[in-house]
């Protein structure tokens, strides 16, 4: 099982373009969450999958933001027209839903984003 | 909503026994979570108390008290290694609210 991956890695955009990550869980985790952290913060919840079905969807997230599990396995996060704000480290974790109540999250390493 | 409130520096030195706190505010509470993070590394996973009293995972142990909203991680004999950011998370059955991290520098 190679964990949690995220690409790209790094991403350095000018303001007003599109950017796209993507995220794939451990095989077996049924669900997939979206986080992002800035320096010195916390990961700050973003929105979560169980399946292919969106459940929840932080009400901080401004609508440029879009998030999809197609076929319940990967996953890709949207921002549109980036904006510098929207620099950060966007993290990607899974889980399996039988296991949510241990509190037990399996992060990727992660998907800078730099907006000039 | 939930917030939880962590000192944001912590420093000791190697062999010693440091005391991480967490309190915190929420709405619904399903346990208190731990999550060791190194500079530009994914958050890993430590410990878990759904219960008040401690939970011990080798050199680190995790404590939580629901009566005051309060837990806190203990991490014994402290390494060079230990150095990294350190996380409370809250909310279990559907998501995590993290704390604001405590940073932990480990000095020889």
């Amino acid at each position: 099982d190679t964990g949690v991956s995220q690409d790209p890695r790094h991403k350095i955009t000018k303001r007003g373009q599109n950017v796209t990550f993507r995220c794939d869980p451990i095989s077996e985790h049924n669900r997939l969450y979206w986080y992002r952290q800035t320096l010195g913060q916390g990961p700050e919840f973003l929105t979560y999958f169980q399946n292919e079905a969106q459940l929840e969807k932080s009400r901080l997230l401004s609508d440029r933001f879009s998030a999809e599990r197609p076929k319940g396995s990967f996953s890709t996060l949207e921002i549109q027209r980036t904006e510098q704000g929207d620099s950060a480290m966007y993290l990607c974790a899974s889980s399996l839903a039988i296991r949510a109540d241990t509190g037990e999250l399996f992060f990727g390493e992660g998907s800078r984003l730099t907006v000039l | 909503g939930q917030s939880l409130e962590q000192p944001s520096e912590v420093t000791a030195v190697e062999g010693a026994i440091v005391q991480i706190n967490c309190t915190y505010q929420t709405s619904g509470f399903y346990g208190l979570s731990w999550y060791q993070q190194h500079d530009g590394g994914a958050p890993t996973f430590l410990s878990y108390n759904a219960l008040d009293g401690l939970e011990e995972t080798g050199r680190f142990s995790s404590f939580l008290s629901r009566s005051d909203s309060y837990g806190y991680l203990l991490l014994q004999e402290l390494q060079m290694k230990d150095s990294a950011s350190y996380f409370c998370g809250s909310g279990g059955g559907n998501k995590l609210t993290f704390g604001t991290g405590t940073q932990l520098k480990v000095e020889l």
